[in-house]
Formats: C-alpha cells, structure tokens, sequence
C-alpha cells in the first residue's frame, strides 16, 4: 500500500526550529518529487515546498524561504522539512504529499494525514 | 506569483443535480511546448487530507468517478460534478504547478441543498 506519514509535529515555541518527517513506503520513493503543503486552521491549502526525485531543485514558497529547507534520504525512505524562526503564522497542518512524477511541475497524487505545528509560548 | 481565484466561494446543489466550479488564473498555465495546462483540482473533506481529482487540467485521477471531470485552457478552467452525491461534500480547490511558488486557489465549499 503506498502510504506517507507524516512526524515531528507539537508545541513549538515562537523562534524554534522543528523538524518535519515523512515516511514513505510502498512505492520507489527515489522517482518521484515531494512536496510539503500547509493549511492553517479554518483556512485553505498553502504549498510550502517542493524537492525533485534527484533532490537537485528545491523551491519554496515566499511566506518561508530562507528559514525552512526541503530534504530528502532515499536511502530511508524519508521526506524531511527544516523549520527556523518559527512565527504564529506558520502554525498549521502540515501535508507530505507526493508528485505525480519525479519533476517539481506535476501534481500531487498521494497525501499523508498530516501533522499538527502549533506555535505558542 | 499567479494569483488563483474560484467561484463560487460556496454552492448548494439538489443530490443529482449539476455543480460547476470556476478556477481562473492571473496568468496563463498552458505550456505551449507540450500544449499541457499546468492545472489539477483536489478535494477536501472535513478532517482529511485533500485528494487528487483532475490534472494537466482534464485528465481524471485513477479510482475518480466520472461524475467528476475538468476543462478549460490558458486562464480560465471549470470542474464539473455532473451528478451530485452526497459523498462529494467537501471543499474543492484548483491548484497550479506551472510556475513556483505553486499555488491554490481559496476554495469551493460544496453542500447539498
């Protein structure tokens, strides 16, 4: 069964640096890009962040580039996303989600249930 | 960054009856080079993970009813629910993956009336 599931969610204090994990199994994680995508409570989706299958372009959305950074192990199986200078806006629930192909332009065909950031003192 | 934005914000539809939702972008998604439309719609229901529907604008995910089904091209692009369930309750949203930041727009809540 294909399956991401996501980790590394909580109470964060406001300036703190989490870190996000997704798990992946059931497919050939290696060919496919990820994404991160983020929906604030009560509020729409948000795409934080995208890694290609090779892990050699990353893009992320203006709201957190330069404090978040996209990663990936292969060898694991492991989709990871750095959190810094953590803001109120940033809490949400954050989405794993795969691409359709292994190119950061494709859509995202499978989500995992999310983990919860929230950011208080 | 293109700015993606839907109508309605919500609509309430008669069980078997038709809803449409528009999606427009700011700018166009079509890549001339593979004449593909950059464009996929998700559907969200409450508590959980949104769910692919539609990409490259029209093309309906595997396992997707065919009550669901999507058109359009450059700018302005339509999902259509020719049949509604109640099981399709939810939020729709169109997203686009031309260009980054990738970016949704606001959402379609979808109740029965």
């Amino acid at each position: 069964e294909v399956q991401l599931v996501e980790s590394g969610g909580g109470l964060v204090q406001p300036g703190g640096s989490p870190r996000l994990s997704c798990a992946a199994s059931g497919f050939s994680f290696s060919s496919y890009a990820m994404h991160w995508v983020r929906q604030a409570p009560g509020k729409g989706l948000e795409h934080v962040a995208v890694i290609s299958s090779n892990g050699g372009s990353t893009y992320y959305a203006n709201s957190v580039k330069g404090r978040f950074t996209i990663s990936r192990d292969d060898s694991k199986n492991t989709l990871f996303l750095q959190m810094g200078s953590l803001r109120a806006e940033d809490m949400a629930v954050y989405y794993c989600a795969r691409g359709s192909t292994g190119s950061c332009y494709s859509s995202m065909d499978v989500w995992g249930k999310g983990t919860t950031v929230t950011v208080s003192s | 960054d293109i700015v993606m934005t839907q109508s309605p914000d919500s609509l309430a539809v008669s069980l078997g009856e038709r809803a449409t939702i528009n999606c427009r972008s700011s700018q166009s998604v079509l890549y001339s080079s593979n004449n593909r439309n950059y464009l996929a719609w998700y559907q969200q229901k409450p508590g959980h993970p949104p769910k692919l529907l539609i990409y490259w604008a029209s093309t309906r995910e595997s396992g997707v009813p065919d009550r669901f089904s999507g058109s359009g091209s450059g700018t302005d692009f339509t999902l259509t629910i020719s049949s509604l369930q109640a099981e399709d309750v939810a939020v729709y949203y169109c997203q686009q993956y031309y260009s980054t930041p990738f970016t949704f727009g606001p959402g379609t809540k979808v109740d029965i009336k």
